[in-house]
């Protein structure tokens, strides 16, 4: 399963717009980009998923470039209640991984008043 | 229930005492999972269920991790003569079909002194 890479962490503050990247060089034909959220305390939350250009729904909007190396989540005009730990996931094909998620580290955003 | 449901919330075990793990996944749900989050990382896989049927149990640590799902909607894990390095977040996730969103529950946090 392709590898992915994203910042550690990140900060902003109320009302801008954030915009999280993730490296996945290796991603499979088939697979899609998934992200969740995580607040503290929580279980991992789905947020959106794509397989290329760009979906949005109430959210958040997802984008991926035609090579599909990369992909950027967006949030709009954040709040503080967006502080959270935010996870790019590829996600396999059926019947190869059975639904089975890889998640890494994160990106913990800290969203400052 | 409106969600996945785990309890207990909190368990503290001391070592080499046997722990159970229980989760109750949304009605009518065919796949359930169940993964762990040490401190400062993402959830990792452990196991998935389709239906009563263990279907992936590759990421069970040791043989003193053990699941079961008798009849196809509860979950139990069950950790025997637990360690400290057995302390984490325990994730308990389910989903419509094995390919579908997976949503998670809250978690059972367990701490081994």
């Amino acid at each position: 399963l392709a590898k992915t890479t994203q910042p550690i962490s990140m900060d902003s503050y109320e009302g801008q717009e954030v915009n999280i990247t993730c490296s996945h060089n290796n991603i499979a034909t088939n697979d899609y980009i998934t992200w969740y959220q995580q607040f503290p305390s929580q279980g991992p939350r789905f947020i959106i998923q794509g397989y290329k250009t760009k979906v949005t729904n109430e959210v958040a909007s997802l984008f991926i470039p035609a090579d599909r190396k990369s992909s950027t989540l967006s949030l709009p005009r954040v709040s503080l209640s967006d502080t959270a730990v935010y996870y790019c996931l590829p996600k396999g094909s059926r019947g190869s991984t059975l639904g089975r998620l890889y998640f890494g580290r994160g990106t913990q955003l800290t969203v400052w008043p | 229930g409106a969600g996945v449901s785990q309890s207990p919330r909190y368990k503290v075990a001391k070592r080499g005492q046997d722990v159970a793990l229980r989760c109750d996944p949304i009605s009518g749900h065919v796949s359930l999972f169940w993964y762990q989050q040490a401190l400062g990382q993402g959830p990792e896989f452990l196991t998935y269920f389709q239906n009563e049927a263990q279907l992936d149990k590759s990421g069970l640590p040791s043989d003193r991790f053990f699941a079961e799902r008798p009849e196809g909607s509860v979950s139990t894990l069950k950790i025997q003569r637990t360690q400290q390095e057995d302390s984490a977040v325990y994730l308990c996730a389910s989903s419509p079909l094995v390919d579908t969103e997976a949503f998670f529950g809250q978690g059972t946090r367990l701490t081994v002194v």
